[in-house]
């Protein structure tokens, strides 16, 4: 059974230009969340996601961020118009909808903006 | 979810026993302890839970206290490959709603 997959797994982009970071779940699993984790920083949680559905964006910036699970394909994280401080890892995680909780990750996507 | 406090590292010798503890003095009656590491800005990997009772599985032991206020992770035998930053998280954990809200962690250095 495949883990959690993320592509690409390095990211440069240039101030200005859009970000996208893609995460396939584990197979069976229909939950996804986001993390960021800033350069010596701990992770923070950004979006939860079910199939075609956001479920909590709390920890998502206001402007330029956004996040898709659609019903087929793996899910998105945008990030239009990147900046210097949009440089982190950004880590995918899926859990399965039958109850149980535990969270498996990807490997991240670690984006620079130059 | 309730606030965990972790010391902010420990040193343990390869082979022996690690015992990595949390303080979770305001959990409820219905949330779980959870506990992940990061080794070395790897995704991180989930190790254990547990509500109430002792779990053990093929990484760990978690051993949480009767007043629930408080719990220890144990690695019986430490590898050189376990010197991670280790996370306990407190949630709920009865299906549902699934964020999990990381803190600083214990940085665990295993050395020779």
């Amino acid at each position: 059974n495949a883990g959690v997959m993320q592509n690409p797994r390095h990211l440069v982009r240039r101030r200005g230009q859009e970000a996208r970071l893609r995460c396939s779940p584990m197979k069976g699993h229909s939950h996804v969340y986001w993390y960021r984790q800033l350069p010596e920083e701990g992770l923070k949680f950004m979006v939860y996601l079910q199939k075609e559905n956001i479920i909590d964006e709390s920890g998502m910036p206001k402007e330029r961020f956004s996040a898709e699970f659609p019903k087929e394909g793996p899910s998105i994280l945008r990030i239009q118009q990147v900046v210097r401080g949009d440089s982190a890892a950004y880590f995918c995680a899926s859990s399965r909808s039958d109850g149980s909780n535990e969270q498996y990750f990807g490997p991240g996507t670690r984006l620079t903006v130059t | 979810d309730a606030k965990t406090t972790q010391p902010p590292s420990m040193d343990c010798a390869e082979g022996r026993a690690a015992n990595l503890p949390c303080n979770h003095s305001t959990i409820s009656g219905n949330e779980y302890v959870y506990w992940y590491r990061q080794i070395h800005s790897q995704g991180p990997q989930y190790i254990i839970h547990g509500l109430k009772n002792n779990e053990t599985n093929e990484m760990a032991s978690l051993i949480i206290t009767e007043d629930r206020k408080s719990s220890t992770l144990i690695l019986p035998h430490a590898t050189l490959r376990d010197t991670a930053v280790y996370y306990c998280i407190v949630r709920v954990g009865s299906g549902g709603y699934n964020k999990l809200i990381f803190g600083a962690g214990t940085r665990l250095a295993v050395h020779p």
